[in-house]
């Protein structure tokens, strides 16, 4: 079965400082893996995907991912972060051999002036 | 393009009423799909389709059902509302499924609550 894991419920982070938002992922064939953020009362708009190739992955806004296949993780990264950046971001998962996607719990970003 | 786009934004229901949440791509996006949002639960894959007249369960499907008759719309009905229902309910559609075409499109979210 596929599951995702955000661990954080939020992240506090100060303007300017890099933030991490974590994903840990569990599926049985090959990874599809996604995030997407969602700002208030809107619907969620995508980052960045990693299908397969390089392990850092880079996205809209100056965010980045990096996908690790021994940890099973695909932690959100952004080397310097903007008030604007607060939202709230989940991570997705989808096996190769399916059509279901499978959505995290969501993380909050606040990022603080 | 107008994208993804859903009706009604709000809706409010009695316990045992029926509706349809209206969900329409202008895209010509093969995957559609309708999630549920609710506090603490990220997202839930309620039903989805690859293609007019094929579609399948998801994650959370009971309570509610779809069909694809066309390409561009696929609607969310919910046969007899309950409390549990009441959450914000999203639709999504994507080119197609293959790893270079599955990113997913949302529309804006339709507001439910059953009374």
């Amino acid at each position: 079965a596929q599951s995702v894991a955000q661990p954080e419920d939020q992240v506090n982070v100060a303007e300017g400082n890099p933030l991490t938002v974590k994903c840990t992922y569990s599926v049985s064939g090959n990874p599809y893996l996604f995030w997407y953020v969602q700002y208030p009362n809107r619907g969620l708009q995508f980052l960045l995907k990693y299908i397969t190739g390089d392990n850092l992955v880079k996205g809209s806004y100056g965010f980045e991912a990096e996908f690790n296949k021994s940890q099973t993780s695909f932690h959100l990264k952004k080397p310097s972060a903007l008030v604007s950046d607060s939202a709230l971001y989940f991570c997705a998962v989808r096996d190769g051999g399916t059509y279901k996607y499978i959505f995290g719990t969501g993380t909050r970003l606040k990022v603080l002036a | 393009n107008a994208g993804v786009t859903q009706t009604p934004k709000f809706q409010v229901l009695k316990t045992g009423q029926s509706m349809t949440l209206q969900c329409a791509q202008d895209m010509n996006h093969e995957y559609m799909s309708w999630y549920r949002q609710d506090p603490g639960m990220g997202l839930r894959l309620i039903h989805y389709s690859v293609g007019a007249g094929i579609t399948d369960q998801g994650e959370v499907p009971n309570g509610y059902n779809v069909s694809r008759s066309t390409t561009e719309d696929f609607p969310l009905r919910l046969l007899s509302a309950a409390p549990s229902q009441t959450s914000v309910y999203f639709c999504a559609s994507s080119q197609g499924t293959s790893g270079y075409t599955d990113t997913q499109y949302f529309g804006p979210g339709t507001r439910l609550t059953v009374l």
